[in-house]
């Protein structure tokens, strides 16, 4: 099975410009976090999607938002940019449930490196 | 607040020996508790988990333990190998909340 993929790789924004990025989860996957990696901090969850459905979300202000498809594919929409988001966007998949049990073990893309100038 | 925290961003060890990488909790109500491990340029890969009703899980070189009433949960690399040189992450998960909790990561070097 072919794994996550993340478009695009790298980007560059200038701060206040918008930017969107994608996630196509493995296929059958069904659920679709994502997350922020900066140094020292960690992995900080964004959203997560299931089903269309946004069934969490983290501390991030309203200028980040996201959304599924009816497909998994999901996206990612940072508006008005700062330098501050500068950083590391992960999108992992996960089975979920399936066959009466619990999948919890995520599967994760390459990321995009986006850069805020 | 940190729920998971890793207090050593960075461990060197020989290669042969044993690397320990530590992780502390604060939430008793995680369920599960997973290591990943973590190469530049590449996103994170799933290692091996805990469930919250155990106390230890081998696979190969790997053992992670679980020691709750400390809320600490360690991984064990045996031998370590330079292919092992990564960023590893801990991290926690609940049931319902669909949401995993990451500790900051902890650099291990080994030494050739």
């Amino acid at each position: 099975k072919a794994g996550v993929t993340q478009t695009p790789r790298y980007l560059i924004k200038t701060r206040g410009q918008q930017v969107t990025l994608s996630c196509s989860p493995i296929s059958g996957h069904r659920s679709v976090s994502w997350y922020q990696q900066t140094p020292g901090q960690g992995l900080q969850f964004l959203f997560e999607y299931f089903s269309e459905t946004q069934r969490n979300k983290g501390n991030f202000p309203g200028r980040f938002s996201g959304r599924q498809f009816s497909n998994s594919r999901s996206e990612m929409n940072v508006s008005t940019l700062e330098l501050g988001d500068s950083a590391l966007y992960l999108c992992a998949s996960s089975l979920a449930a399936s066959g009466g049990r619990t999948h919890y073990e995520q599967y994760f893309g390459p990321g995009t490196r986006l850069t805020v100038t | 607040d940190q729920q998971v925290k890793q207090n050593s961003p960075s461990l060197s060890v020989q290669e042969g020996r044993i690397s320990i990488l530590n992780c502390d909790y604060t939430n008793s109500m995680f369920d599960y508790f997973l290591w990943y491990k973590k190469y530049p340029a590449e996103g994170p890969t799933f290692l091996i988990s805990i469930s919250s009703i155990k106390d230890k899980n081998e696979d190969g070189r790997f053992t992670v333990f679980l020691n709750k009433s400390a809320k600490h949960l360690s991984l064990h690399i045996v031998p370590s190998q330079p292919g092992d040189s990564a960023v590893y992450f801990c991290a926690a998960w609940t049931s319902g909340t669909y949401k995993y909790i990451f500790g900051t990561g902890t650099r291990l070097k080994v030494l050739a």
